[in-house]
């Protein structure tokens, strides 16, 4: 099956930790994206990576870090500078050329 | 700045009823504008698009319109059923990014 797979789907963190969540895709698209979703919120954009080893901030940046060492793998580590991530993590991804952004099913983060 | 305007919030239908959801952009650039319906605890999922150079796009039960002069897009769902009842995201593109609009919690009623 072709597709956008996040791991875990949920994930528990201390105060103070970093957690790094997946993203992983074999839809061959270059450009992939990560959003955080709060409770009757939109999506907004943390970074977002147009080709291998290169990215740029989002809109919410702060806090968060990422790496495109692959085609395939977008992880988005979430440091303990961010001072509120509890939240829904949402990656997505589009082929080069195109507009249309496909969704990975989600991590939620929960901080303890 | 860029803002997409989206309502209603929430929205309650009987089942066979239709729904519509309104959306309104601000940046005259933006050229694309797909709607996407998110169930609960699940990532969002591609239902219709559109693009700026068609006023109009059916697929089965789900439309979408648009007016470019007036910066709005709207969504139709006819002869709703209770699986259709999720939220519903609008967003329009003018570059890369995605403006998402706040969304809409639709409620299919039996």
């Amino acid at each position: 099956d072709g597709g956008i797979t996040q791991s875990p789907k949920y994930l528990f963190r201390k105060e103070g930790q970093n957690v790094t969540l997946s993203c992983e895709q074999n839809l061959n698209h270059d450009a992939m994206y990560w959003y955080r979703q709060d409770p009757g919120q939109g999506l907004r954009l943390i970074y977002y990576s147009q080709i291998v080893n290169d990215f740029q901030k989002g809109d919410i940046a702060e806090g968060y870090s990422v790496s495109r060492e692959k085609k395939e793998s977008f992880p988005l580590t979430v440091t303990s500078a961010q001072k509120n991530p509890t939240a829904f993590y949402l990656c997505a991804s589009n082929a080069g050329g195109s507009d249309t952004q496909y969704f990975g099913p989600g991590t939620r983060l929960t901080v303890l | 700045g860029e803002n997409v305007e989206q309502h209603p919030s929430t929205l309650s239908v009987q089942e066979g009823d239709s729904a519509v959801i309104k959306c309104t952009y601000s940046d005259s650039a933006s050229n694309y504008f797909p709607w996407y319906k998110q169930e609960l605890g699940k990532g969002p999922q591609l239902i219709i698009d559109i693009r700026s150079n068609v006023g109009e796009k059916k697929d089965q039960r789900i439309a979408v319109t648009l007016n470019k002069t007036a910066k709005h897009f709207s969504l139709h769902i006819t002869e709703t059923q209770p699986e259709d009842s999720a939220v519903y995201f609008c967003a329009a593109i003018p570059t890369y990014k995605y403006i998402f609009g706040t969304g809409t919690r639709l409620k299919v009623l039996a």
